[in-house]
């Protein structure tokens, strides 16, 4: 059975900062990995989403990489803003099913 | 332009009641998800459909029951509501074998 696991689960970095969000996984067999964003009180926004096939993605000061066969993917996030204060979630989409698997997140403040 | 949403944002029910949650996107998307949010933020997935075909069906309750009347709707009924149904329900809507999901705003229920 598929288990999502995030580290660090809160982290807190002054603004300006780089930093990275971890990501990993017990089963390879995935069809994709997508990085979301959730505000208090809020829905998900989704901010990356890696193919199988894909070593990584970039959006704007994001950049996300996925290392299918250790099970792991990062998120960056370069010259962390006060507004990139969130819940980060990864969550694995495995290989031919609809079972989508969150991991508990990682609750990001960046201070001004 | 709201890609997908639901209604109602806040819902708050006395212990036995039955209620519904609707959920409506406007992506052209095939399948439709509802996903539950406990206390502790972690995401699960209870329901998804694709083309009026139930695909996965979590160890959830039947008392929850997903009901589809066209491609772009899936609503949630709930019966006999419980105190541990209290939560937050997001829909969510993605392409079939595609698979980037995106979110409604959430339902939270709250259960006297």
């Amino acid at each position: 059975k598929q288990e999502v696991t995030q580290i660090p689960a809160a982290l807190s970095v002054p603004e300006g900062e780089n930093l990275v969000l971890n990501c990993s996984f017990t089963d390879s067999a995935i069809y994709n990995l997508q990085w979301f964003r959730q505000d208090p009180g809020k829905g998900l926004t989704s901010l990356l989403l890696i193919q199988s096939s894909q070593r990584e993605q970039t959006s704007g000061r994001l950049n996300a990489s996925l290392d299918k066969s250790s099970g792991r993917s990062t998120l960056y996030i370069a010259a962390s803003q006060p507004g990139d204060s969130a819940t980060y979630l990864c969550a694995v989409h495995p290989y031919n099913n609809n079972d989508m698997r969150f991991g508990a997140g990682t609750r990001l403040t960046v201070k001004p | 332009d709201t890609a997908v949403s639901q209604t109602p944002k806040y819902l708050v029910t006395q212990m036995g009641n039955d209620k519904s949650i609707k959920c409506e996107q406007n992506l052209g998307h095939d399948t439709m998800y509802w996903y539950k949010q406990d206390s502790k933020k972690f995401l699960k997935i209870m329901f998804s459909y694709n083309n009026k075909e139930l695909i996965i069906n979590e160890t959830v309750p039947n008392r929850f029951s997903p009901k589809s009347p066209d491609k772009a709707h899936l609503n949630l009924h709930i019966n006999s509501l419980e105190l541990g149904d209290s939560a937050v329900y997001f829909c969510a809507s993605s392409r079939l074998g595609e698979g980037e999901q995106f979110f409604g705003p959430g339902t939270r229920l709250t259960v006297l």
